[in-house]
């Protein structure tokens, strides 16, 4: 079993289209994360949740908008899609809190913007 | 912003070890550095992590000085399936707000 998966694992869509990522892990963590890596590689934290409960923000655009029904499910919606969105997008997952612990990520969804 | 740094690029010959190397100074106290890897387009594997002491694992050992200022990791046989981007990261914030920060990493290409 995929321990986080996330779908579709390619989008393709037009300017302003209204997508939705998901991701979902089955490890029993509680704390659920969103990355973006640009067209240089540069891996860059979005959002946290800790048991549904919205944690970090790095000042992401409020086009984005996660969601976490519950701990092992964490969404990313994304309004009125722009070129720049263009990039892989990652879910990752950690036991809460303690700084002794990994993330596991997910494989990625290719996110293009035309 | 990332709080380590790392070379750009290294090689290896496969089937000797590889060491790569990370400057963290101005890691805190209670701040641990974990390596992860990406290869290809993949999502970023864990490798290992520390505090202070030197760690092993089965695929790969972290040197950490013990100013802390510092870190090596080693994976000791590599092979050409360990050709990947190594990311070298110190755990920013603590309990539910810390996060991983990473860097540009260190491509490393295991040569035959």
């Amino acid at each position: 079993d995929t321990a986080v998966s996330q779908t579709p694992k390619y989008l393709v869509t037009q300017m302003g289209n209204d997508k939705s990522i998901k991701c979902e892990q089955n490890l029993g963590h509680d704390t659920m994360y969103w990355y973006k890596q640009d067209s240089k590689k540069f891996l860059k934290i979005m959002f946290s949740y800790n048991n549904k409960e919205l944690i970090i923000n790095e000042t992401v655009p409020n086009r984005f908008s996660p969601k976490s029904p519950d701990k092992a499910h964490l969404n990313l919606h994304i309004n009125s899609l722009e070129l720049g969105d263009s990039a892989v997008y990652f879910c990752a997952s950690s036991p809460t809190g303690g700084a002794n612990y990994g993330y596991t990520f997910g494989s990625g969804t290719r996110l293009t913007v035309v | 912003d990332a709080k380590t740094t790392q070379p750009p690029s290294m090689d290896c010959a496969e089937g000797r070890a590889a060491n790569l190397p990370c400057n963290h100074s101005t890691i805190s106290g209670n701040e641990y550095v974990y390596w992860y890897r990406q290869i290809h387009s993949q999502g970023p594997q864990y490798i290992i992590h520390g505090l202070k002491n030197n760690e092993t694992n089965e695929m790969a050992s972290l040197i950490i000085t013990e100013d802390r200022k510092s870190s090596t990791l080693i994976l000791p046989h590599a092979t050409l399936r360990d050709t990947a981007v190594y990311y070298c990261i110190v755990r920013v914030g603590s309990g539910n707000t810390g996060k991983l920060i990473f860097g540009q990493g260190t491509t490393l290409q295991v040569k035959p």
